[in-house]
């Protein structure tokens, strides 16, 4: 009964390829997230979607496009790889954006570009 | 531009001792902010939040303090256990941010028997 999972839970791919990664809640909240954590340890916003709409979009390459199919779904595609691509990623889900209402994380994707 | 930063990468404490994790941060208009514990190979977990309002919350083992004049936070675990060895997250959000929360880059605790 994993709350949010995402697949895969590795990915080995080569530069230039397009690859997604899939992210399903079953909370049912209305909000996801992916986040990137990189080599640093930073775990850093890229989108946010409520109720399958787009609302936070950070500064994020256009190679990488969210999709909300319904609000228990974001997958993340993401076109012609870079080697900095290479980091883990992370969905999350919150009922609502307000105050107190935490976000529970996937185990995450670990995504290595070769 | 760090807004959250977590100074000290590594933290050793002796089963039953008090641990203290720290957290500063640099945005005045940040609203409330969290803590997360994460294990190797899974996701954050959260443990512990704090609105900007308070200076103190409290749940168990765990306190969060807020100082707002230093842009300061810390969490305190007592008594600390081998099983909270992990790596902890703090994080912070503004109300009209929808949602997006700014993490530090974590501190790792580790607990020993």
């Amino acid at each position: 009964d994993t709350a949010v999972s995402q697949t895969p839970k590795y990915l080995v791919t080569q530069m230039g390829n397009d690859k997604s990664i899939k992210c399903e809640q079953n909370l049912g909240h209305d909000t996801m997230y992916w986040y990137k954590q990189d080599s640093k340890k930073f775990l850093k916003i890229m989108f946010s979607y409520n109720n399958k709409e787009l609302i936070i979009n950070e500064t994020v390459p256009n190679r990488f496009s969210p999709k909300s199919p319904d609000k228990a779904h974001l997958n993340l595609h993401i076109n012609s790889l870079e080697l900095g691509d290479s980091a883990v990623y992370f969905c999350a889900s919150s009922q609502g954006t307000g105050m107190f209402q935490p976000q529970h994380f996937g185990d995450g994707t670990r995504l290595s570009i070769l | 531009d760090q807004q959250v930063k977590q100074n000290s990468p590594s933290l050793s404490v002796q089963e039953g001792r008090i641990s203290i994790l720290n957290c500063d941060y640099t945005n005045s208009m940040f609203d409330y902010f969290l803590w997360y514990k994460k294990y190797p190979a899974e996701g954050p977990t959260f443990l512990i939040s704090i609105s900007s309002i308070k200076d103190k919350n409290e749940d168990g083992r765990f306190t969060v303090f807020l100082n707002k004049s230093a842009k300061h936070l810390s969490l305190h675990i007592v008594p600390s256990q081998p099983g909270d060895s992990a790596v902890y997250f703090c994080a912070a959000s503004a109300i009209d941010q929808g949602g997006k929360l700014i993490f530090g880059q974590g501190t790792e605790l580790s607990v020993k028997p």
